[in-house]
């Protein structure tokens, strides 16, 4: 299907552990994001990607790796889980245009519990 | 510096009614773009409307408008004739310059609508 995907869509690991959150577009878009949701914090911007090869941290990268191989993917790894990790993370992809109308669309979501 | 800020914690609105939620921002740059998304219980983000920093007109779509002072950097928006299904998390969003499809959120207001 069309559209931007997140896997899992609920995780749950242990403090240390590393883990993976997979996020898949299929429009081809170049920007591409990952955000984390918190209680009282709204949605904060941890890394983002203008293209195939470029990312730049966002306002809390810390303790997160991404990359992006490939234009329709933007993994995002958490070296060593930590229970201030716990969150629903979102990934979500823009392509830019004229203007500055370029609404980003947004996948599902992941919970992740760090134990 | 917080470059999105919605004050409202929580709002409520009676069916049928408007209701406004507050959104203000910040940014040195002439150029930007405002929008606005719903998160429904389920938790996938919505988006509304867009307005950007040269729009002369009020941004409209269905019962959502745009209250857009400039001069007051406010952004708020206006929604009519309430609906149970409109209750949410409604979350501002700014883009800066037309060097990066950056957004940056606000920490969301959480409408609730009563019959």
């Amino acid at each position: 299907d069309a559209g931007i995907t997140q896997s899992p869509r609920y995780k749950i690991t242990e403090t240390g552990r590393q883990v993976t959150l997979m996020c898949h577009q299929t429009w081809s878009h170049s920007y591409m994001f990952w955000y984390r949701q918190d209680l009282g914090h709204g949605l904060r911007l941890i890394y983002y990607s203008a293209a195939a090869d470029i990312t730049d941290k966002g306002e809390v990268p810390d303790g997160y790796v991404v990359s992006r191989s490939k234009t329709e993917n933007f993994p995002l790894t958490l070296e060593s889980a930590t229970r201030s990790q716990t969150s629903v993370y979102f990934c979500a992809s823009s392509e830019p245009r004229q203007g500055m109308n370029t609404e980003a669309f947004f996948g599902q979501g992941t919970r992740l519990t760090v134990v | 510096a917080q470059k999105i800020t919605q004050t409202q914690p929580g709002m409520f609105v009676q069916e049928k009614e408007a209701v406004t939620l507050d959104c203000t921002y910040d940014t040195s740059d002439p150029s930007y773009g405002l929008f606005w998304y719903k998160q429904p219980s389920s938790g996938e983000m919505i988006f509304l409307i867009y307005q950007g920093s040269y729009d002369q007109q009020n941004a409209t779509e269905g019962r959502y408008s745009l209250n857009f002072q400039k001069a007051r950097k406010s952004a708020n928006l206006v929604i009519s004739a309430s609906q149970l299904g409109d209750s949410a998390m409604y979350f501002c969003a700014m883009r800066e310059g037309y060097n990066t499809d950056k957004l940056i959120f606000g920490t969301g207001t959480r409408l609730q609508v009563f019959p």
